[in-house]
């Protein structure tokens, strides 16, 4: 059964900081995996999708990589601003049941 | 504006009521979902549909019944809940389901509180 673990729960960082989420998977049989952000009292706003067969996605100040063989993905986030703080949730996508399957996420705080 | 529109934002019911949340998708898109998002438990998908069919119950109480009437509007119809049912209820669409390469968006949800 796909488990998806988010690393750290909480994170607070000082403005302009270059941080990195992480998030890990157990089967490794994924069709694709995306990262999301998530406001209080708001659903979730795709950030990236990677598919099974890529090894990084960037869109901005964002960038997300996957390797599937050690089960892991990591959002790295340049120069971070108060705008950025929010809940991140990685969402892996399984091969077997094409549901997808999310960890319960990082909360992150940027100070200014 | 995420295109997935989710009425009402805030529902407070007792038990015995009987209520319904409404999903609405001006994407275009075919498949639709709900999700529940209780505090510090990751995102549980309950129903999937694709092209208006029932794709997926992923072992929801009957306490909660799901219709699709075409593919943009989803509904979730709520009668004789627990206390423990009390979550943000998410909605979701996207393109088709069991399409790798085309993310899911979704609505603001429904904060749900059961007296």
């Amino acid at each position: 059964k796909q488990e998806v673990t988010q690393i750290p729960a909480a994170l607070s960082v000082p403005e302009g900081e270059n941080l990195v989420l992480n998030c890990s998977f157990t089967d490794s049989a994924i069709y694709n995996l995306q990262w999301f952000r998530q406001d209080p009292g708001k659903g979730l706003t795709s950030l990236l999708l990677i598919q099974s067969s890529q090894r990084e996605q960037t869109s901005g100040r964002l960038n997300a990589s996957l390797d599937k063989s050690s089960g892991r993905s990591t959002l790295y986030i340049a120069a971070s601003q108060p705008g950025d703080s929010a809940t991140y949730l990685c969402a892996v996508g399984d091969s077997g049941t094409y549901k997808y399957i999310f960890g319960t996420g990082t909360r992150l705080k940027v100070l200014a | 504006e995420t295109g997935v529109t989710q009425t009402p934002r805030h529902l407070v019911m007792g038990m015995t009521n009987k209520k319904s949340l409404k999903c609405e998708q001006h994407l275009g898109h075919n498949a639709m979902y709900w999700y529940k998002q209780s505090a510090k438990k990751p995102l549980e998908l309950m129903f999937v549909y694709n092209f208006k069919e029932q794709t997926e119950n992923n072992s929801v109480p009957s306490r909660f019944s799901p219709e699709c009437p075409n593919s943009s509007h989803l509904f979730l119809h709520l009668h004789t809940l627990q206390p423990e049912d009390s979550a943000l209820y998410l909605c979701a669409s996207s393109q088709e389901w069991r399409i790798s390469n085309q993310p899911q968006h979704f609505g603001d949800g429904t904060r749900l509180s059961i007296l």
